[in-house]
């Protein structure tokens, strides 16, 4: 099994319908991410969480909201999505950036969106 | 001005080329730096971590320069295989992402 799971890996929606993209890790780290891609522009960092109870926006969190549910959970809502917010998905972890670790991510597999 | 900036490709080499990708960020308080491979739609993976004193793995060299704020990726003797999208990632408080580079190694 994975050690970052997302879901759904593909969905297709219309615009004006609230979203719901899951995480799920078993790496056992605090820190998650979302990041948006889309082709040409890189990783986009949406929100990320450092432990279940801290939340941060990142460079285009404007449309998106999160939730921490647990260590392992993080999820990505769409309240009312747009077809500008056509996109991959990618839910990543990482460990504290200290000795003996790098902080490296960890990604899931991502979660490819689409809004008609 | 984004927090980090690469060289915008693509860049196009026959095997066995050696091949050199620059990245710039721009907050001198960043604390970790990394190179990571992405596959045409799939997730990012990463390829190595970037140290103060420079490292190698085996064909790929990367380097480290804190004074004018940029590391570099070196990749000797290209192989059909290394043809990707690199990334460049550096930790200023969260993980940031370059636009990354497309590389193609043609036969």
């Amino acid at each position: 099994d994975a050690d970052v799971t997302q879901t759904p890996r593909n969905r297709i929606t219309k615009t004006g319908k609230r979203i719901m993209l899951e995480c799920s890790q078993t790496k056992g780290h605090d820190r998650m991410y979302w990041y948006r891609q889309d082709p040409g522009l890189g990783l986009q960092l949406i929100y990320y969480s450092f432990d279940v109870k801290d939340i941060n926006k990142g460079e285009i969190s404007d449309g998106y909201s999160v939730s921490r549910q647990a260590q392992a959970k993080f999820s990505l809502s769409l309240e009312s999505a747009i077809p500008n917010q056509t996109a991959l998905y990618f839910c990543a972890t990482s460990d504290f950036p200290g000795q003996p670790n790098t902080g490296e991510l960890f990604f899931g597999e991502g979660s490819r969106l689409t809004v008609l | 001005r984004k927090e980090v900036e690469q060289d915008p490709g693509p860049f196009n080499v026959p095997e066995g080329a050696t091949v050199a990708f620059n990245c710039t960020y721009s907050n001198s308080a960043s604390q970790s730096f990394f190179w990571y491979r992405q596959d045409c739609r799939k997730e990012p993976k990463l390829l190595m971590s970037v140290y103060s004193s420079g490292n190698e793995d085996g064909r790929f060299t990367a380097q480290l320069n804190r004074a004018s704020q940029y590391i570099s990726l070196l990749i000797r003797d290209s192989k059909l295989s290394d043809s990707a999208t690199y990334l460049c990632v550096v930790n200023i408080h969260d993980m940031r992402f370059g636009a990354g580079t497309r590389l193609t190694v043609k036969p």
